[in-house]
């Protein structure tokens, strides 16, 4: 059974840095592209970015508000997911989801599977 | 960058079609996904590649994609499919994912 479990949310101020990670389970996590998908509190889903596996390059992209000062990355070795977030803004808060597109290896695929999501809060 | 139109609320009676749409320039060129959300809990995959149904996913859901417009049909709406609902395509010019802004469905 795939399993994502997210963790590491909570309250923190602007300007302020956490990271979450995602642990990974019941799926081949080194050949998978693995993502993060927001949602700010009544609002709706946001692509925040992705990683590719090591074989494709292990390369990441990240949507325009968090270019710069979010950095995606793996840890094969222990199935982790992690998102390093820096210079945090009020509006970063959200619930942040690790979600996946395994089992496929396409920009153009579907995210078949999803965890239960951490909540970040940014507030003074 | 790409941008995906969905109308905010579709209300429906129960027994009754659904009909949520997802607008974008030429999606029909492209790969479209579409999401159920429900209060409090993670989205849920139920229509991918356009019209690919996932297992578990009853036959009352059904997608289609052409020109500038993709649609998500409930058909026989139940109470229990009352949801948000979400499209997604990935945008080749940037290389990003995209995620329509969401419709809530609403079962009268």
């Amino acid at each position: 059974e795939v399993q994502l479990v997210e963790s590491g949310g909570g309250l923190l101020k602007p300007g302020g840095s956490l990271r979450l990670s995602c642990a990974a389970s019941g799926f081949p996590f080194d050949n998978a592209w693995m993502s993060w998908v927001r949602q700010a509190p009544g609002k709706g889903l946001e692509w925040v970015g992705r990683i590719k596996s090591k074989a494709d390059s292990g390369t990441t992209d990240y949507a325009a508000p968090v270019k710069g000062r979010f950095t995606i990355s793996r840890d094969d070795s222990k199935h982790t997911l992690y998102l390093q977030m820096n210079s945090l803004k009020t509006e970063d808060t959200a619930v942040y989801y690790c979600t996946t597109l395994y089992p496929t290896s396409s920009s153009s695929a579907y995210y078949g599977y999803w965890g239960q999501g951490t909540l970040v809060t940014v507030s003074s | 960058s790409y941008v995906l139109t969905q109308p905010p609320s579709v209300s429906v009676a129960p027994g009754t079609t659904a009909t949520i749409t997802c607008g974008g320039n030429n999606i029909g060129g492209k790969s479209v996904h579409w999401y159920q959300q429900k209060p409090g809990q993670a989205p849920v995959l139920v229509i991918y590649y356009d019209s690919g149904r996932p297992s578990g996913i009853p036959d009352r859901f059904s997608g289609s994609n052409s020109g500038n417009t993709a649609t998500l049909t409930i058909s026989r709406v139940e109470a229990g499919d009352e949801a948000d609902y979400y499209c997604q395509v990935w945008d080749s010019n940037s290389d990003h994912v995209v995620f329509g802004g969401g419709t809530k469905l609403t079962v009268l």
